[in-house]
């Protein structure tokens, strides 16, 4: 069974880092495309980052909103997924996601697993 | 960026009714690489349909998927009470942002 579970949520008051955790279990890590989707308080989906697997040079992806503060990174050996964030705005307050990309061609692409989320509040 | 519109924003329908939830891009998607999401409260994102009209693993053919180019549509054939949920459509076919929705919400009339 595909697992994925977050951690590292918390309360860190503006300007703070925090750091966010993905453990995954029960499917080959190291052979998917791994997403961080965040979503605030009441509100829609929004992606984040994208790191491919190793066969497409751990390339990386990020939204707008979150490059040059945001760092997407992951630990094959570990199966672990993370997320630093660091410069952070009360706009980032939301329900941080991990999902897998599913496997295969273009239209394959979308987010076929995802965890249970981890709460971020970013307020002083 | 590629944005994505939903309509209806909230659709109030019986169960046995018929969905029809509607999604439009600002430009052409590539591929067909657009997916549905249901959501419940306090749940995560479930992947219902991908390439725009495959199911994704385990989804019952009461969901389908159609449309190309910047028109996309959604079918939930006979509502059963567990579909009352929002759903989300988002595009993967450009780097530049894995655009979503805003969502319609579908709720018991």
């Amino acid at each position: 069974e595909v697992q994925l579970v977050e951690s590292g949520g918390g309360l860190v008051q503006p300007g703070g880092s925090l750091k966010l955790s993905c453990a995954a279990s029960g499917f080959t890590f190291s052979d998917h495309y791994m997403d961080w989707v965040r979503q605030a308080p009441g509100k829609g989906l929004e992606w984040v980052a994208r790191i491919r697997n190793k066969a497409n040079s751990y390339s990386i992806e990020y939204a707008a909103s979150v490059k040059g503060r945001f760092t997407i990174s992951r630990d094959d050996s570990k199966n672990l997924l993370s997320l630093q964030m660091n410069s952070l705005k009360t706009e980032d307050t939301a329900v941080y996601y991990c999902a897998r990309v599913k496997l295969g061609g273009p239209p394959n692409k979308a987010f076929d697993n995802w965890g249970q989320g981890t709460m971020v509040i970013v307020s002083s | 960026e590629i944005v994505l519109t939903q309509s209806p924003g909230t659709l109030s329908l019986s169960p046995g009714e018929r969905a029809t939830l509607s999604c439009r891009a600002s430009q052409s998607v590539n591929s067909n690489c657009l997916a549905w999401y249901q959501q419940k409260p306090g749940q995560a994102p479930r992947l219902l349909i991908y390439g725009a009209s495959s199911r994704a693993t385990g989804i019952t053919d009461r969901f389908s998927g159609s449309g190309s180019g910047t028109d996309f549509t959604l079918t939930i054939s006979r509502l059963e009470p567990e579909d009352f949920a929002v759903y989300y459509c988002q595009q993967y076919g450009t780097s530049q942002g894995f655009t979503f929705g805003p969502g319609t919400k579908v709720d018991i009339k």
